[in-house]
């Protein structure tokens, strides 16, 4: 089955740690997107890449990096400079224009 | 379907009625548009969608209709069944260049059985 896989399910930071959210996608798409959505609230944007190699920050990226070294894979760091990471993180992907994104089942991210 | 603050509009129906979920999006050069359904602890699912030169699309069941002069969208759910109960957005995107989606907040849809 093509989809997009996202993991841990839950994590935990303590003060001060980095944390990194894997997402996976075997849909052969060029694009990858991870959002942030706080309760009650919608999905905004933190980092995107449209290629290999390349990404671009969102609406909210400060505290947030990525890396896009394979076309499947688009990891999340949440960096201790985020002070407030409790969260549900989506990643989604897209293959070309006027097509929707598919997205994973979320990391649902705590503080210790 | 818009809100402000933590609070998302809620719309509590019958089983079996129809549902109406609306959407204001925000940019009127926005030219694709996506309603998605989130079930609780998992990633939205997707819908229907349209594009902005249409007024109307229909699928299973669902029905969505784009009135580009006030900038609302609008998601028909025929018949509606207790699995419909969700939260639904709509979204906009506003350039094919970068598959950016704006999404709104949200509406709770509760279906009474």
């Amino acid at each position: 089955d093509g989809g997009i896989t996202q993991s841990p399910k839950y994590l935990f930071r303590k003060e001060g740690q980095n944390v990194t959210l894997s997402c996976e996608q075997n849909l052969n798409h060029d694009a990858m997107y991870w959002y942030r959505q706080d309760p009650g609230q919608g999905l905004r944007l933190i980092y995107y890449s449209q290629i290999v190699n390349d990404f671009q920050k969102g609406d909210i990226a400060e505290g947030y990096s990525v890396s896009r070294e394979k076309k499947e894979s688009f990891p999340l760091t949440v960096t201790s400079a985020q002070k407030n990471p409790t969260a549900f993180y989506l990643c989604a992907s897209v293959g070309r224009a006027y097509q929707p994104q598919h997205f994973g089942d979320g990391t649902r991210l705590s503080i210790l | 379907g818009e809100s402000v603050g933590l609070h998302l509009p809620t719309l509590s129906v019958q089983e079996g009625d129809n549902s109406i979920i609306n959407c204001a999006y925000s940019n009127s050069a926005s030219d694709y548009f996506i309603w998605y359904k989130q079930e609780s602890g998992k990633g939205p699912q997707f819908i229907i969608d349209i594009r902005s030169n249409m007024d109307k699309r229909q699928g299973q069941r669902v029905t969505v209709l784009l009135n580009k002069t006030v900038k609302h969208l609008s998601l028909q759910i025929a018949a509606t069944q207790p699995g419909d109960s969700a939260v639904y957005f709509c979204a906009e995107e506003g350039s094919s260049n970068t598959g950016k989606l704006i999404f709104g907040q949200g509406t709770t849809l509760q279906v009474k059985p």
